[in-house]
């Protein structure tokens, strides 16, 4: 079955600052997910990206998916308070329509 | 808000309790889903419903017994639980079943089994 390995697990910034998020597939990736959950919460869909070099952004949000289709990385720049939260990347399992598989999370904290 | 809602928020149960968690959806949904969510470990998909039809059960034990009335109501029926079940539960639901359609989640079942 795929994997979904996220990384950083955890990462604490100063607010304004940029990061980045990564996701790496086990295998190749058809479809990725990321979403943002508050704690406690439900997930916050973000954005989905289905072929590789794609690149979306929503605000000061960005994630792409690399050529190879096998990792993802989630870009905030200059971020603030309102970003804190646990970033999620799901990945379509290949073969399998519904099934979503998902990473552990990275925990994001943003110091004002 | 995201359209799909769920009762209790927050549940606290002994091992020899039966409750049920209720979902619904107000998205016109075709599709609903259960998952788990356990500290440390990733979201954990224990059940797929496709119009009304039980499409995935991913080897949850039968202490766990889902329900779907119609297409817009998911239940999660619960008896003699073990402490390791406490975790978040999440229902979703999307448009149809194919893996590009999005989940649209609900805040989800904090349950503490005691």
């Amino acid at each position: 079955s795929q994997e979904l390995e996220q990384s950083p697990q955890s990462l604490i910034v100063q607010e304004g600052k940029n990061l980045t998020i990564n996701c790496t597939s086990s295998k190749t990736l058809y479809g990725l997910y990321w979403y943002k959950q508050k704690y406690g919460e439900g997930l916050i869909f973000l954005m989905m990206l289905q072929k590789g070099g794609e690149e979306k952004s929503h605000e000061k949000i960005t994630a792409k998916l690399d050529e190879k289709k096998q990792q993802s990385s989630l870009h905030i720049t200059a971020s603030q308070p309102s970003h804190a939260g646990i970033y999620l990347c799901g990945a379509e399992e290949g073969g399998s329509n519904y099934k979503l598989t998902f990473g552990k999370g990275t925990l994001l904290t943003v110091n004002p | 808000e995201t359209g799909v809602t769920q009762t209790p928020r927050h549940l606290v149960m002994g091992m020899t309790n039966k409750k049920s968690l209720k979902c619904e959806q107000h998205l016109g949904h075709n599709a609903m889903y259960w998952y788990k969510q356990s500290a440390k470990k990733p979201l954990e998909l224990m059940f797929v419903y496709s119009l009304e039809e039980r499409v995935e059960n991913n080897s949850v034990p039968s202490r766990f017994s889902p329900e779907c009335p119609n297409s817009s109501h998911l239940f999660l029926h619960l008896h003699t639980l073990q402490p390791e079940d406490s975790a978040l539960y999440l229902c979703a639901s999307s448009q149809g079943v194919q893996g590009r359609d999005r989940k649209y989640f609900g805040p989800g079942t904090r349950l503490l089994v005691l």
